[in-house]
């Protein structure tokens, strides 16, 4: 099984700020990483594949990186609607997910 | 636009079987260019992945669910099924369906139904 550790757990951040999500993985996944966007009650959303692909519609404030076992997920300039839970997807081996990282006002 | 809804049961018997439909408007499942899979989050807890069905019926699961599991699919109806056998309290959670990420996307969830395993 590949275990992904994503960090921070929770994020408290004020808007205008630049933010970093981390998500680490096991052993090697290449670049099969997904993030996602949840609010309460409603379906994930994606905002980032293949690792830095940004989905369509998704605002460019929103970028990722990394491959092989370390990813990060950036929010340039946080805006009102940004506060949600992040949370990635390793789908290099089957598929497994990160714990998830609240963002929350400060 | 892709959409995912799921449908059965919201309580479900102790040793009973849990069975979950996931309906897909906006794509076609026989288009057989993706994974359908279910997913699970129980209460304060992570996201599992429960397994996965291709177009074709092919179906790979959890090796540690993938006793109890069943996947299947029905592209007449653009539809597939999760079966849950043996259930316990432990199986209560957030069941959501999902077209799977690939290497030209990501994935695509429904809004999640909750189960609850209780007499």
């Amino acid at each position: 099984d590949i275990q992904m550790t994503q960090s921070p757990s929770t994020l408290s951040a004020s808007v205008g700020d630049r933010v970093t999500i981390t998500c680490r993985a096991s052993q090697s996944i290449n670049n099969w990483l997904a993030w996602y966007q949840q609010k309460p009650g409603k379906a994930p959303n994606l905002l980032i594949y293949k690792a830095s692909s940004l989905e369509s519609g998704v605002p460019s404030r929103f970028s990722g990186s990394g491959s092989g076992t370390e990813f990060t997920l950036i929010i340039s300039s946080l805006q009102p609607d940004d506060f949600a839970t992040y949370f990635c997807q390793q789908y290099n081996n089957y598929y497994s997910f990160g714990q998830g990282t609240k963002l929350e006002i400060k | 636009q892709l959409q995912l809804q799921e449908s059965g049961p919201g309580l479900v018997k102790p040793s009973e079987t849990l069975s979950l439909t996931c309906t897909v408007s906006g794509g076609s499942i026989s288009s057989c260019s993706y994974y359908w899979g279910w997913i699970r989050q129980p209460p304060g807890k992570g996201l599992e992945w429960i397994g996965s069905v291709s177009c074709d019926g092919t179906t790979y699961s959890n090796p540690s669910l993938k006793s109890r599991v069943t996947i299947s699919v029905d592209t007449s109806k653009n539809q597939f099924s999760l079966k849950l056998i043996s259930v316990t309290a432990a199986d209560t959670a957030v069941y959501y369906c999902t077209r799977l990420p690939d290497s030209t996307s990501g994935g695509y969830w429904g809004h999640g139904t909750l189960v609850t395993v209780s007499s």
